[in-house]
């Protein structure tokens, strides 16, 4: 596609549960980046990938929190030992190169009962 | 530390009327200041931006005035419509250290037919 890819949509899980969720960035993308968005709130950075390498992670909430891009495309958001404050809406970007404009996906919305 | 703060929270306009919306930053670092437009269920959407070495830049009905003396940057919608309302957000960076973005607050944009 032409656009950031990001799946599932929503997800529900259960206060304790892991969670994954994937970003496909726009093909031939060097740069990706996560970054999370409470409600009403505008979205906050997580963490930054150049092409399989994560060079900040310096917004990840907790050790719970992990991303991989192993081989420099598709990358996975994982969350483990959910909790509530952990719902959110969870937004993947990427970029030509680190310089350049971020275009957004349409984010997975997470809810932790 | 909120380092872009964003006002007003809300704004209500009239059809072909002006939309204007201010935000401030804080670290005389941040070389990048875009705007983003947000519509319910979908991810920020890149508006406009502009860097430092400019006072102003228009594309259509959007223009950015940029203040870097007093560290504050606007955004104007002229002649706004109905299809405009919508959430914006005002957002900088150091592209320096890979274009991690910081967001403003939000403000939610109704314009009235």
């Amino acid at each position: 596609g032409a656009g950031v890819s990001q799946s599932p949509r929503y997800k529900v899980a259960k206060r304790g549960q892991d969670v994954a969720l994937r970003c496909d960035p726009i093909s031939g993308h060097v740069s990706l980046f996560w970054y999370q968005q409470a409600l009403g709130q505008g979205p906050e950075f997580l963490t930054y990938f150049q092409n399989e390498a994560q060079l900040d992670k310096s917004g990840l909430p907790s050790d719970r929190f992990f991303a991989e891009r192993p081989e420099g495309s598709v990358s996975t958001l994982k969350i483990q030992r959910t909790q509530q404050e952990d719902s959110a809406v969870y937004l993947c970007a990427s970029s030509l190169v680190w310089d350049q404009p971020q275009h957004f996906g349409d984010g997975t919305r997470l809810s932790i009962l | 530390q909120q380092q872009v703060k964003q006002s007003p929270q809300s704004l209500i306009v009239q059809k072909g009327g002006i939309s204007i919306i201010n935000c401030a930053y804080e670290n005389t670092a941040f070389d990048y200041f875009p705007w983003y437009q947000q519509f319910p269920g979908k991810g920020p959407a890149l508006l406009i931006a502009i860097r430092p070495d400019v006072s102003e830049k228009k594309e259509g009905r959007f223009t950015i005035s940029f203040n870097k003396s007093a560290k504050q940057f606007s955004l104007h919608i002229m002649d706004s419509q109905p299809g405009d309302s919508a959430t914006y957000f005002c957002a900088a960076s150091r592209e320096t250290s890979g274009s991690r973005l910081t967001f403003g607050e939000g403000t939610q944009l109704t314009v009235n037919p």
